[in-house]
């Protein structure tokens, strides 16, 4: 089954952008994932759908500032135009076999 | 709008049992997955059990396999865990969620807190 290797944190200024990684292991490279969101005391949020074309669907309700993209086994969440509310953990899924995978997931920190 | 409403968490101690249960509404229950995922305090995610729609696939980690039971009814609408030979280890809360496309995970319920302690 697929691992995925998240960064363990990531920080940036308001107002700023962030782009967060989740490499897929060898093997599994062309693997979908999706990107959720945990704010502090929260449930975990979907924000999208992401796929190995780097082509992205977002959840309803997820601003316009957040984005996905791809290159190669590694996916990348960039959120633009950073707020307050974006401090969270961050993390990615993927499902194969028969298993569902978590990445160990980033928190970004807002300067 | 998709509500997911865990209940049953509570203290239980070692090797005791606790049954879970997620009420599902604002979608049609019986054509999706459904999904337990559990989180320790301040871990991360861990994925627990997956059942198809009808019941007809059930998947579990290996963590659980053989101690917690997934099940669903889809007449209630609703998802249940199981769990027998509680662990310490097995502290946390647990989100209910319903799968979409490629069995991603699409929607999260707010979750339910289990402590097993003596």
């Amino acid at each position: 089954q697929p691992v995925l290797t998240q960064s363990s944190s990531a920080s940036a200024s308001l107002g700023s952008s962030v782009k967060l990684t989740c490499t897929l292991s060898s093997g599994h490279s062309s693997y979908i994932i999706a990107w959720h969101q945990q704010q502090p005391g929260k449930a975990p949020r979907y924000l999208m759908k992401l796929e190995g074309s780097g082509s992205y669907n977002k959840g309803s309700g997820v601003p316009d500032r957040f984005s996905g993209s791809s290159s190669g086994a590694d996916r990348y969440l960039t959120i633009s135009n950073l707020q307050s509310e974006d401090e969270a953990d961050y993390y990615c899924e993927t499902w194969d076999s028969n298993t569902r995978v978590f990445g160990t997931g980033t928190k970004v920190t807002v300067l | 709008e998709v509500q997911l409403v865990e209940s049953g968490g509570g203290l239980v101690k070692p090797g005791g049992s606790l049954r879970l249960s997620c009420a599902a509404s604002g979608f049609t229950f019986s054509s999706y997955s459904m999904n337990w995922v559990r989180q320790a305090p301040g871990k991360g995610l861990e994925w627990v059990s997956s059942i198809s729609s009808s019941s007809s696939y059930i998947y579990y980690a290996d963590s659980v396999k053989g101690r917690f039971t997934i099940s669903r009814d889809n007449a209630k609408n609703s998802l249940y865990l199981q769990m027998n030979s509680l662990r310490a280890e097995d502290t946390a809360v647990y989100y209910c969620a319903r799968a979409a496309e490629y069995q991603l995970l699409l929607h999260w319920g707010q979750g339910t807190l289990v402590t097993v302690s003596s």
